[in-house]
């Protein structure tokens, strides 16, 4: 199965600025994955990026907090803007593969 | 839409005593069904998944069967031990084309000596 190497693997921020994750995969993959998990919490999926397309955000999650780069089959990152103490979070990046494959996270802490 | 129900935690079990977390799901389609694990500071490891209806997954000791007509997926593992501490999730994708998984709550296990 794919290897993800995800990093920064944590952080902390000043609120209102921006953090930017980014995820390579040794293995060319359609669509990635990300994937937020707020504290003591289960895994929420923030959007679905797919190569040469707008990302697809599912709903509570807009662009403009969240946008997604993905210029590549094997590389995407994922930007937390404007942020609040509201977006202390893990966030993971994921791949469809025999299972899903996961990063190894990002543990986020906005201050 | 698509749905998994987990048990609560945590769990708190001693050394060798039997483990079973339940989990049941609401699916439009046929699911895939996962379980992943969180050890403590650490991201999610697949640790079993089955496909279809009757389908047994396993992994070190673990057991889950594809039960269709319960629509669960129950992990069961006969004697855990104090390195099984984590937190288990409950996840499902539908089959067909790439597609997100949803997840369980999680529930954490506690192993003690």
């Amino acid at each position: 199965s794919a290897v993800i190497s995800q990093k920064p693997s944590r952080d902390i921020c000043q609120r209102g600025t921006s953090l930017t994750i980014q995820c390579q995969v040794d293995s060319q993959v359609t669509m990635m994955f990300w994937y937020r998990q707020q504290p003591g919490q289960s895994l929420t999926l923030i959007a679905t990026a797919n190569q040469g397309s707008e990302a697809t955000y599912e709903s509570g999650f807009v662009i403009d907090k969240f946008p997604i780069s993905r210029p590549n089959l094997t590389f995407s990152t994922l930007t937390v803007s404007n942020m609040s103490p509201e977006d202390s979070s893990i966030y993971l990046c994921s791949v469809q593969g025999e299972g899903y494959t996961f990063g190894s996270g990002t543990r986020l802490t906005v201050v | 839409g698509d749905s998994v129900t987990q048990m609560e935690g945590p769990v708190t079990l001693s050394e060798e005593a039997c483990l079973t977390i339940n989990c049941t799901y609401t699916a439009t389609g046929y699911p895939s069904l996962f379980w992943y694990v969180q050890y403590p500071g650490e991201g999610l490891q697949l640790l079993l998944k089955a496909t279809k209806a009757d389908d047994k997954g396993s992994n070190k000791g673990f057991e889950a069967t594809y039960r269709k007509e319960t629509t669960s997926f129950h992990l069961e593992k006969g004697s855990v031990q104090v390195s099984d501490s984590a937190v288990y999730f409950c996840a499902l994708s539908l089959t067909g084309t790439a597609s997100k998984l949803t997840f369980g709550t999680g529930t954490r296990l506690q192993v003690t000596l």
